[in-house]
């Protein structure tokens, strides 16, 4: 079964508003999260990385206003999209760590901004 | 920029043919990993190889790593439609970090 869980899976918002994106680890704990971002039929973009009870650190070009990250407990990290517009529409995927060398993913999560 | 650059983009096959992928990168690396990804969902992974491997089995799965070369392939033989899928190459060049740089990818497509 799936040990990544991301929630929702899809969302369809307005745009200006914000979206949160949930990642949780479901029987284990994640010091570290991943969040990746999808366009259609392209490869996983490394938007930041979410750190537990620290601040995330974000790729380069990815603004860290748009896209705020909290990780506050070892099996939760959030994504919210703030402001939305329609080019952040996109498929978010979140990945966590169980241990070394095994990685496991989430879902996804597709926004559409309107 | 991607480290992992896969070849073909696009692969069509029948069933019960082996479908070969390649994957390429630009710098060194602890560990190279293949993933699927069926359409809109999430990552499924494969296999692992670590940079001290050549070569590695799962299944009707066989990656080999050619360090020398900076290129990896994932072999999947007798394919099913099922394995209709993308698949994607993923490096990771920070130890313990597992912050992985993924390929462009290969759609797979097993004709039937």
């Amino acid at each position: 079964g799936a040990v990544v869980s991301q929630h929702p899976s899809w969302v369809i918002c307005k745009s200006g508003t914000s979206v949160k994106i949930e990642c949780r680890s479901l029987d284990f704990q994640a010091t570290t999260m991943f969040w990746y971002r999808q366009f259609p039929k392209q490869s996983l973009m490394l938007m930041a990385t979410s750190n537990e009870g620290s601040k995330a650190t974000y790729e380069q070009g990815v603004e860290k206003d748009k896209f705020l990250i909290n990780h506050a407990s070892l099996t939760l990290s959030t994504l919210t999209v703030t402001s939305a517009h329609p080019e952040d529409s996109s498929f978010y995927i979140c990945s966590a760590n169980r241990w070394i060398g095994e990685l496991f993913f989430g879902e996804g999560s597709r926004l559409t901004v309107l | 920029s991607q480290q992992g650059e896969e070849d073909p983009q696009a692969l069509s096959i029948q069933e019960g043919e082996n479908a070969t992928m390649n994957c390429s990168y630009k710098t060194s690396i602890n560990n190279l990993q293949w993933y699927r990804q069926n359409s809109g969902r999430g990552l499924v992974h494969l296999i692992l190889i670590r940079s001290n491997e050549r070569e590695k089995h799962s299944g009707r799965l066989r990656v080999t790593l050619d360090t020398s070369k900076k290129s990896s392939s994932l072999l999947i033989t007798a394919s099913r439609a099922a394995d209709t899928a993308s698949y994607f190459c993923a490096t990771d060049k920070i130890q313990g970090a597992q912050k992985l740089v993924f390929g462009q990818g290969t759609r797979l497509t097993i004709n039937p």
